[in-house]
């Protein structure tokens, strides 16, 4: 298995741009996440989807897009780049939504707004 | 509200020396606390989790962590540091709805 995937590893947008954030995962996970990680904020979620065709709104979903069109993919869409959107960006996934499953995180999109 | 907060930004020990990484929590509900680590340039794994039963709860690596309700606390601890335990350690509640609270994390550092 290559668990959680994400694409690309850097970015680098001017403000104004659009751009998609690739998340895949072969685990048959239902639970699929998006964090930012800021210095001394930890990880703050954006949105996430507890299945195909379903999502919802975390702590920090403005300028965000997600949908889950399929249970493997989680894309992440910047709708108008900003400076603020600067950070790192983690996609996550655990078998169900329960307290008991696990989340396995990807290796994270190193992201930059100019 | 619920929330999570660590004591300390960074914590820097050395190799042989007792890790102690604070947690407290605050949630109306009874919690589910977390650990995680991030190793430079990587994502989140789990270390080690409480659900309920045993409040004290052994994890990967030598690392434990006890649940103290009436401290509200659920702090880290290694008795003895290895320099391949330097890392950034999340401690993280579980939150209604499908969510998680992460705290704002605390680098380890390991001194030869």
């Amino acid at each position: 298995n290559a668990g959680v995937t994400q694409t690309p590893k850097f970015q680098v947008l001017k403000t104004g741009q659009s751009m998609t954030l690739q998340c895949a995962q072969d685990m048959n996970h239902e639970y699929m996440s998006w964090y930012r990680q800021d210095p001394g904020m930890g990880l703050r979620l954006i949105h996430y989807s507890v299945g195909a065709g379903i999502t919802d709104q975390g702590e920090v979903p403005n300028g965000y897009n997600v949908s889950r069109s399929t249970t493997e993919d989680f894309p992440l869409r910047l709708l108008s780049a900003a400076p603020s959107q600067t950070s790192v960006y983690f996609c996550a996934s655990s078998y169900s939504a329960g307290v008991s499953y696990e989340q396995y995180f990807g290796p994270g999109t190193r992201l930059t707004v100019t | 509200a619920q929330s999570v907060t660590q004591l300390g930004s960074h914590v820097s020990v050395s190799e042989g020396a007792l890790v102690l990484l604070r947690c407290n929590y605050s949630s109306s509900v009874p919690p589910y606390l977390f650990w995680y680590v991030q190793y430079p340039n990587q994502g989140l794994q789990l270390l080690l989790k409480y659900t309920t039963g045993a409040t004290l709860v052994k994890g990967i690596n030598g690392f434990e962590a006890e649940f103290k309700k009436s401290e509200t606390s659920f702090h880290l601890t290694k008795p003895s540091a290895h320099m391949s335990d330097a890392a950034e350690y999340f401690c993280a509640l579980y939150s209604s709805a499908s969510k998680i609270i992460f705290g704002s994390g605390t680098r380890l550092s390991i001194r030869p």
